[in-house]
């Protein structure tokens, strides 16, 4: 399975933006990239997904690098809401159909007022 | 409101004594999953289905049954459980199977084998 690399943990004041750096070097041609991130004491919860292509949603902006080796998560305005650990994911769709997507350890971000 | 719900959230129970966490979901997903969390581990997926009857393991399928009799349900069954299974549980669901979409969670079943 491809693998992803994040920092273990990130710090960033209220109100500033925030990015968060994956490394998936091995990615395959058909892997998607998921974010995800969960609070304490819930489960994780979508933020956003791509292709090839950067993306943007209500939560969050996806920048894919060109050879997809990379991706970073843009938060653009941190809230002290958004601490939380963040899950850059690779999903594999599988033969016969189904999908699995293998988490890693993820980032802690820690907001700051 | 769509949700996975899961039960029950927190439990203690001895080795070998038998187990169901049940997993549900209200939004008519073909695709669930069963995952644990484990510190320093990340979530591991332990089985999933792709619709009724259609279930697969996962990376870490040792210990545990699932089974899919209707679409909505998705229960975790430790037959004999042990210390190792002690774990932070999650149930996930998708609207499709091979859908490259977002997966819901719930909100997780925390459990102590003793």
């Amino acid at each position: 399975d491809a693998k992803t690399t994040q920092p273990n943990s990130m710090e960033s004041n209220e109100e500033e933006p925030v990015h968060l750096p994956c490394n998936h070097s091995t990615i395959s041609g058909t892997d998607y990239i998921h974010w995800y991130r969960q609070l304490p004491s819930q489960g994780p919860e979508y933020v956003i997904h791509g292709l090839t292509s950067n993306v943007n949603n209500r939560m969050a902006s996806l920048a894919i690098a060109e050879d997809r080796k990379s991706s970073t998560l843009i938060l653009h305005r941190a809230t002290l809401r958004d601490a939380a650990v963040y899950y850059c994911i690779l999903q594999s769709l599988l033969t016969g159909g189904g999908n699995k997507l293998t988490f890693g350890t993820g980032t802690q971000l820690k907001v700051e007022l | 409101e769509a949700q996975v719900t899961q039960n029950p959230r927190y439990l203690i129970t001895v080795t070998g004594k038998k187990l169901t966490v049940t997993c549900s979901q209200n939004m008519n997903h073909e695709y669930m999953s069963w995952y644990r969390q484990d510190p320093g581990l990340g979530l591991r997926q332990i089985y999933y289905s792709m619709n009724v009857e259609v279930t697969d393991k996962g990376d870490v399928p040792e210990g545990y049954k699932v089974s899919r009799k209707e679409k909505r349900n998705f229960p975790l069954i430790l037959e004999s459980p042990s210390p190792n299974q002690t774990s932070l549980y999650f149930c996930a669901s998708s609207a499709l199977a091979g859908d490259t979409g977002e997966l819901f969670f719930g909100e997780g079943s925390r459990l102590t084998v003793l």
